[in-house]
């Protein structure tokens, strides 16, 4: 079956990095995009970007770009996502999820990031 | 970009009634592009409906969506207790977009 599996939760300073690695398992990993979505403590979803595990590109929400870099290592059907210069307001649960057509019909379990001094 | 706004922002409603939740879209959009998710507490968000009105792979019918151009609908014909969460629509374009959330609760 289809899994997902995240890294553990993180507690970071703020203007350290943070590195969250995704797991894939029970399919093709090349054959779907991989987003990153994160979720603010009683906010709803905030999409962050995805790559493509077949080449590599990458496509991120203007807001991260310059702090967020998402790579794949499709030798062990991994997904990261590193996120620097890390704020307060960066603390959040953060999730991988397979992109299949048009939603994403696959999610981890989540990992949450917490920053703070 | 396009801003997705949910109403109601909370809907409160007894099992075995029907909810409906808007997803309005601040322009036109194609419905291949709008999806659906349920989301309970500590957990991710679980796809519902995608293309507007396909349901993913096992979500009941009781489930439906549907909607074109701004105005998309989530229709539960009869809640079960398990269906009390919190929705959000989505839009996939090159920006992925979420609405802000209606939050199902029991009456």
């Amino acid at each position: 079956q289809v899994q997902l599996v995240q890294s553990g939760a993180e507690v970071k300073k703020p203007g350290a990095s943070v590195k969250v690695s995704c797991k894939a398992s029970g399919y093709t990993f090349t054959s779907y995009t991989i987003s990153w979505v994160r979720q603010a403590p009683g906010q709803g979803p905030e999409w962050m970007g995805w790559i493509s595990t077949h080449n590599g590109n990458t496509n991120y929400v203007q807001k991260l770009q310059g702090r967020v870099s998402m790579t794949i290592d499709t030798s062990t059907n991994t997904a990261y996502m590193e996120l620097r210069s890390l704020r307060s307001d960066d603390t959040a649960v953060y999730y991988c999820a397979r992109t299949s057509g048009w939603y994403e019909d696959y999610w981890g379990q989540g990992t949450l990031v917490t920053v703070s001094s | 970009e396009i801003v997705l706004t949910q109403s109601p922002g909370t809907l409160s409603l007894s099992p075995g009634e029907r909810a409906t939740l808007s997803c309005r879209a601040s322009q036109s959009v194609s419905s291949t592009y709008l999806a659906w998710y349920q989301q309970k507490p500590g957990q991710a968000p679980r796809p519902l409906i995608y293309g507007a009105s396909s349901r993913a792979t096992g979500i009941p019918d009781r489930f439906s969506g549907s909607g074109s151009g701004t105005d998309f609908t989530l229709t539960i014909s009869r809640l079960e207790p398990e269906d009390f969460a919190v929705y959000y629509c989505q839009y996939y374009g090159s920006s992925r977009t979420f609405g802000q959330g209606t939050k199902l609760e029991i009456k």
